[in-house]
């Protein structure tokens, strides 16, 4: 099973450069999740989504753009890298309320 | 704004010791404690706790939720090196799926 993949794995951009993490979940779950992850501050939420056509707003949403036109797909873009924006990204999905995320493998971003 | 913090920030433990991870919470509308542990790449589930007062087990690793003082420890017996890992803690609310980490322990086990 191919559970929660990410595109890429390692990107590295310069300042002002736009790009697009993917992520395709093949689980049927609703709901689905971006987060990022920098040394010492766990895990923080940026955008969410409880179905297709659905998204919202998490903890740092700032600079990040997101959409989910199929339960299976939910990108996240970044407009205008900043070297804020270096961190590692992970997705996740979750299938009704166990508890239990699922993750991506991650994605290492860096912006110079 | 919920907050979630964990204790201590790092720790070295030699095979064979127990290890005991802190996690105090301030969730509004809270529904449950989870545990994930987060070696290389992405956080593996452990445990979700719901209610107050009930341990819950896998093996060498156990933990428990009290709703009264807003903590939850995890607990690990007989260390192993393969326990070496960032242990995560996270709040959940009632209402939907967003959960809310704290900053993570890093356990390094000696052997």
């Amino acid at each position: 099973n191919a559970g929660v993949t990410q595109t890429p794995k390692f990107q590295v951009l310069k300042t002002g450069q736009s790009m697009t993490l993917q992520c395709a979940q093949d689980m049927n779950h609703e709901y689905m999740s971006w987060y990022r992850q920098d040394p010492g501050m766990g895990l923080r939420l940026i955008h969410y989504s409880v179905g297709a056509g659905i998204t919202d707003q998490g903890e740092v949403p700032n600079g990040y753009n997101v959409s989910r036109s199929t339960t299976e797909d939910f990108p996240l873009r970044l407009l205008s890298a900043a070297p804020s924006q270096t961190s590692v990204y992970f997705c996740a999905s979750q299938g009704g309320y166990t508890g239990e995320l699922f993750f991506g493998e991650g994605s290492r971003l860096t912006v110079l | 704004e919920d907050k979630v913090v964990q204790s201590p920030l790092s720790l070295v433990v030699h095979e064979g010791d127990t290890v005991t991870l802190n996690c105090s919470y301030e969730v509004t509308n809270f529904r449950s404690l989870l545990w994930y542990k987060q070696e290389k790449k992405a956080p593996t589930f452990l445990f979700m706790l719901t209610s107050s007062g009930i341990e819950k087990k896998s093996g060498r690793l156990s933990s428990i939720l009290d709703k009264k003082e807003l903590f939850s420890i995890l607990n690990i017996t007989a260390t192993q090196t393969g326990d070496s890992a960032v242990y995560l803690c996270a709040g959940s609310k009632a209402a939907g799926n967003k959960l809310t980490f704290g900053g993570g322990t890093r356990v390094l086990v000696k052997p």
